[in-house]
């Protein structure tokens, strides 16, 4: 079955500094993988998909995430962070080759300014 | 302006009893899903809709039910045998391979 680590519970920058998540996956064929994000006490919003062709998709809010079949990974990056970044983000997997995703337990990320 | 509204904000249930949370989509989406939250552990899908009258398990349906009458309703009744049943409740919607929009969740208390 198919899985998702997300390896780091909380993560800390800077304002103005860079960011990186890390999502890692489990699954046999080419996945379908997603990045949301999520305020205090609110629902989800996607941030960018992959589904296939080019590896480096881009999406909302300045975020971009690569595509590495060799490493499994599919990590969230934004070149500098801004204090609204502040929140939980969740990395997904589309379950059994559907579009149904299986999430992650979800990284922190706190902002100092 | 088109979108996915879940009712009530805040829930509480006494012991015992069977509460039903609403969730209305305008999108026009033909899939709907349920997924609980609970803090560290990422969503976990009750139940999910990719068709009126039909719907699917997911991976924690027990004490769960839903009815999916109309397309543009799928609401969650938390049973009186779901032994745990404090959590954050998210209704999602989906048309092809949009990706999912999430409503603003349902905060469910045991008192």
């Amino acid at each position: 079955a198919q899985s998702v680590t997300q390896p780091d519970i909380h993560i800390t920058v800077s304002e103005g500094a860079s960011l990186e998540l890390r999502c890692n996956y489990s699954y046999g064929a080419t996945p379908y993988l997603f990045w949301y994000v999520q305020s205090p006490g609110q629902g989800l919003q996607l941030l960018l998909k992959y589904f296939s062709g080019d590896t480096l998709v881009q999406g909302i809010k300045g975020f971009e995430a690569e595509f590495k079949r060799s490493q499994s990974s599919f990590n969230l990056r934004k070149p500098s962070v801004h204090w609204s970044d502040a929140a939980e983000y969740f990395c997904a997997v589309g379950r059994g080759g559907s579009y149904i995703p299986t999430f992650g337990r979800g990284t922190s990320l706190i902002v100092h300014p | 302006d088109g979108g996915i509204t879940q009712s009530p904000k805040y829930l509480f249930r006494k012991e015992g009893q069977n509460v039903t949370l609403s969730c209305e989509q305008n999108l026009n989406h033909d899939a709907m899903y349920w997924y609980r939250q609970d803090p560290g552990q990422g969503l976990r899908l009750i139940y999910y809709s990719q068709i009126v009258n039909d719907f699917q398990k997911g991976d924690i349906a027990e004490g769960y039910s839903v009815s999916r009458e109309k397309k543009e309703s799928f609401p969650l009744t938390v049973t009186s045998a779901q032994k745990n049943p404090t959590a954050f409740y998210l209704c999602a919607s989906s048309k092809g391979t949009g990706g999912y929009t999430f409503g603003s969740g349902t905060r469910l208390t045991v008192v």
